[in-house]
């Protein structure tokens, strides 16, 4: 049972345009959400997170924006740079109880073409 | 300021043999996060647990699976008996509060079953 889904394997884009990855979700009770960056032979790193409550966040070059009647996430990036080539996990948690539990999706690698 | 710390980085057993994985926590994080990320597919939630306490351990599998957070030392993922199937990445996160998820992963232990 996939709660947390990124339906495109890959992504490629020009440097300076913008990426756009997608994120859908099945759980109405997850509440918060977040994107993690990984690149080759390293751990996940965190990216930008949202409420539920809310149905955009910024920071710098990335923006996440939250639908929620559609169970849908994306994260946009721009202007995309090839360091920016990594693979991108979106993340979901209920906050329920005592856990920092995350769902993850299978996540979408992403390359920029200078 | 260290981040999480994982050993080894990689690691070979052959099938029977026992696996053990460290890993330490930043300084100051009480809570520690096991994920496993089988190839191609997403990380996926294994156990998280605080100093001396499992507190969701319901991603572990049933046999052969153990994690421990002692009052002192590294938290250790455990897996006896060692399959085929548990060929992964295996990758530890930490936090300093509870809920916090904006947790901090370190880079891995791939473990190789031959």
């Amino acid at each position: 049972d996939q709660q947390v889904k990124q339906n495109s394997p890959s992504l490629s884009v020009q440097e300076g345009r913008i990426s756009i990855l997608n994120c859908d979700y099945t759980n109405s009770m997850f509440d918060y959400f977040l994107w993690y960056k990984k690149y080759p032979a390293e751990g996940p790193t965190f990216l930008i997170s949202i409420s539920s409550i809310k149905d955009k966040n910024e920071d710098g070059r990335f923006t996440v924006f939250l639908n929620k009647s559609a169970k849908h996430l994306s994260l946009h990036i721009v202007p995309s740079q090839p360091g920016d080539s990594a693979v991108y996990f979106c993340a979901a948690s209920t906050g329920s109880g005592n856990t920092g539990k995350l769902i993850f999706g299978q996540g979408t690698t992403l390359q920029v073409k200078p | 300021n260290a981040g999480v710390m994982q050993n080894p980085r990689h690691l070979v057993r052959r099938r029977g043999q026992e696996a053990r994985l460290r890993c330490s926590p930043m300084k100051g994080h009480s809570h520690v996060y096991w994920y496993r990320q089988l190839p191609e597919e997403g990380l996926k939630f294994m156990v998280y647990l605080q100093k001396e306490n499992i507190i969701d351990e319901s991603g572990m599998p049933k046999e052969r699976f153990s994690a421990e957070f002692p009052k002192e030392g590294p938290s250790i993922l455990r897996i006896q008996q060692v399959v085929r199937g548990d060929s992964a990445a295996y990758f530890c996160a930490s936090s300093p509060l509870q809920d916090w998820y904006g947790y901090t992963f370190g880079s891995g232990t791939r473990l190789t079953v031959v």
